[in-house]
């Protein structure tokens, strides 16, 4: 299994203001995905961030909004820019392998708990 | 995309009893299946999976059966321990597909 950490893992941040959340993962992997999570909801994939390349955003997410960089198979950053209140929420990295052509079990950081006033 | 859902949202369990947790999903193509247990204030992590050619899979406390024919999946925890109280999540992913999306989530509480 990959074992992933996230910096920050929690802050608090004023309205209008940008946060980067760095992902590490302990082994190279094909796949990096960024979900969010609000408070007893269920996660909701951001985008997949792809190496070398701009991120693929999924319905609803826009990269002038959460703009990921992916410079290598084992780290990826996530900025949540010009904050407000309704971006507090738990953002959470995602890691993935593909081998043989086969899925592969895609593991979870910790999280970043992220309150925007 | 994949529509997961779970049948129920809270779950209470006697201590030392078997807990079953139920999804249904909606896509027929989905040949890939996991379970996670998401506690509080910590990321999802990895229980149990099992593949479309499977319809049952064990591990430790856990098992995972699948019915391809009503698209149901479920877990079976035994001798369910207050450490299994979180939220567990089902996911299930058609070949090849790349991106995994979840249901609601099932809240466990194990009471003493």
């Amino acid at each position: 299994s990959a074992v992933i950490s996230q910096k920050p893992s929690r802050d608090i941040c004023q309205r209008g203001t940008s946060l980067t959340i760095q992902c590490q993962v302990d082994s190279q992997v094909t796949m990096m995905f960024w979900y969010r999570q609000q408070p007893g909801q269920s996660l909701t994939l951001i985008a997949t961030a792809n190496q070398g390349s701009e991120a693929t955003y999924e319905s609803g997410f826009v990269i002038d909004k959460f703009p990921i960089s992916r410079p290598n198979l084992t780290f990826s950053t996530l900025t949540v820019s010009n904050m407000s209140p309704e971006d507090s929420s738990i953002y959470l990295c995602s890691v993935r392998s593909l081998a043989s052509g086969r899925s592969d079990t895609q593991y979870f950081g910790p999280g970043t708990r992220l309150t925007v006033l | 995309g994949e529509s997961v859902g779970l049948h129920l949202p809270t779950l209470s369990v006697q201590e030392g009893d078997n807990s079953i947790i139920n999804c249904a999903y909606s896509n027929s193509a989905s040949d890939y299946f996991i379970w996670y247990k998401q506690e509080s204030g910590k990321g999802p992590q990895f229980i149990i999976d099992i593949r479309s050619n499977m319809d049952k899979r064990q591990g430790q406390r856990v098992t995972v059966l699948l019915n391809k024919t009503v698209k149901h999946l479920s877990l079976q925890i035994a001798a369910t321990q207050p450490g299994d109280s979180a939220v567990y999540f089902c996911a299930a992913l058609p070949s090849g597909y790349q991106k995994v999306t979840f249901g609601t989530g099932t809240k466990l509480q194990v009471i003493p």
